[in-house]
């Protein structure tokens, strides 16, 4: 069963809108963390934000937040006033397991952003 | 400080052939992982290296293989190529002894196999 689902392929967002992606994960682990990265057209994976299952506020940097909804499973990324630079692919990820070792990441199958000017 | 770096950026192979990839992790981190990305995909994960040691493999076969070198570099190793091996391969790094969430990538090294 996929551990992380990204049901939206691509979207197209207005310059200085809002923009909502959606992420859907499943695990019986009681201690998980949630990530979000953003993959620009060169490749490198970029680190956005993070939230961890025990964490009570949703997380914020910046321009994004996380909207984590922990009994619907759900962990959306917000990206506010949206710009052309933020045009990209944005994956969503799950690291199982507290106070371990483990880096190993589940990720989605990302969604594309397209800003428009 | 120098972030995660990857080496060569593109390689063109023949299927058949050998590979290796490397992979050079942050200033203070010990601990590398491989991911592989298909086109249009997300990032799976091959395995990772800590102590020079593999510590956790995903569902790869033995045709990848890896190696970490005392100063905490890596190498990735990919035998008897396929067409399907055709990827991004990605590098990250991170401190084992620090329980967080900080994991670095590096920008990836992309192979065609023909």
């Amino acid at each position: 069963a996929q551990k992380i689902t990204q049901t939206q392929p691509g979207m197209f967002v207005q310059e200085k809108e809002a923009v909502t992606l959606d992420c859907t994960y499943d695990t019986s682990d009681p201690s998980y963390g949630l990530f979000w990265y953003k993959q620009p057209s060169s490749g490198e994976m970029i680190f956005l934000i993070y939230q961890g299952s025990y964490d009570q506020q949703n997380a914020t940097e910046g321009r994004y937040s996380l909207n984590f909804q922990k009994a619907r499973k759900s962990a959306n990324l917000v990206i506010s006033a949206s710009q052309l630079g933020d045009s990209a692919m944005y994956f969503c990820a799950m690291r199982e397991g507290r106070g371990s070792n483990d880096y190993k990441l589940s990720f989605g199958a990302g969604t594309t952003v397209t800003v428009r000017a | 400080d120098a972030g995660v770096t990857q080496s060569p950026t593109h390689l063109i192979k023949t299927r058949g052939q050998q590979v290796t990839l490397r992979c050079s992790p942050k200033s203070g981190h010990d601990t590398v992982s491989w991911y592989q990305q298909a086109l249009g995909q997300g990032p799976q994960f091959i395995f990772q290296y800590y102590e020079e040691e593999e510590r956790q493999r995903g569902n790869f076969p033995d045709r990848f293989s890896g190696h970490q070198f005392p100063n905490y570099s890596s190498e990735l190793n990919v035998n008897a190529l396929l067409l399907g091996d055709s990827a991004l391969y990605l590098c990250a790094s991170s401190s084992y002894v620090r329980i967080s969430y900080e994991q670095y990538f590096g920008p990836g090294t992309r192979l065609t196999v023909t």
